[in-house]
């Protein structure tokens, strides 16, 4: 597609319930990154994807939080047992390669809201 | 510790007015980033640099690597530049670390 498309775009759900957040990147990047931004906080990063290359998982918060890439396209960010504090914009972006040497496309981002 | 700070935190200006907001960093980085941000929607990149200077239409980007300092102007200003302008950087690696943003609004 012409830009990076992340389903739902709001999401609310109960205490304890599972979530999973979809990313569409740009069709040929092969950098796919995961970010979190809570209410009134930054930007912070969760999880970064390189092809094949094992993920880069070191910005996940807790074992709760999972991805996974299938096919070196589209992601999937899963939630379990969501807690309040969970509650965050998540954004999606993606890049023609890593390192910095490429700019990036974000998705509008999926709005969790944990009740 | 690899840290992003963001100057000034909040901006108000008259339309038409010169906007400088400032990004400076701990450490060397591989490449900086800025990004807008507007109320309730996603998030644009600007610019991405690694040295010297880069313009697109009014905006324009700085970086000092020696100073490791960065700077966004806004010429011109006008109401549709109020945002929130995000600096970040790669500590040479993958990930970005995010300065805390730069709310600018634009009066009429």
């Amino acid at each position: 597609g012409a830009g990076v498309s992340q389903s739902p775009s709001n999401k609310v759900t109960e205490k304890g319930k599972d979530v999973e957040l979809r990313c569409d990147p740009i069709s040929g990047h092969t950098a796919l990154y995961w970010y979190r931004q809570s209410l009134g906080q930054g930007l912070e990063f969760l999880i970064y994807f390189q092809g094949n290359s094992a993920p880069d998982k070191s910005g996940l918060p807790s074992d709760r939080f999972s991805a996974e890439r299938t096919g070196g396209s589209v992601s999937t960010l899963t939630i379990q047992r969501t807690q309040q504090e969970d509650s965050a914009v998540y954004l999606c972006a993606s890049s023609l390669a890593s390192s910095g040497l490429y700019g990036y496309t974000f998705g509008s981002g999926t709005r969790l809201t944990v009740v | 510790k690899n840290e992003v700070e963001q100057s000034p935190q909040n901006l108000t200006a008259q339309e038409g007015e010169f906007i400088t907001i400032n990004c400076s960093y701990s450490v060397g980085i591989s490449a900086l980033h800025w990004l807008q941000q507007h109320p309730g929607g996603g998030i644009v990149s600007l610019f991405m640099l690694s040295s010297g200077k880069k313009k697109h239409g009014r905006l324009i980007a700085t970086i000092n690597i020696q100073e490791k300092h960065s700077s966004l102007h806004i010429t011109a200003s006008h109401p549709r530049d109020s945002a929130v302008y995000i600096c970040a950087v790669h500590f040479g690696n993958e990930k970005l670390t995010f300065g805390t943003g730069t709310r600018l609004t634009i009066i009429p």
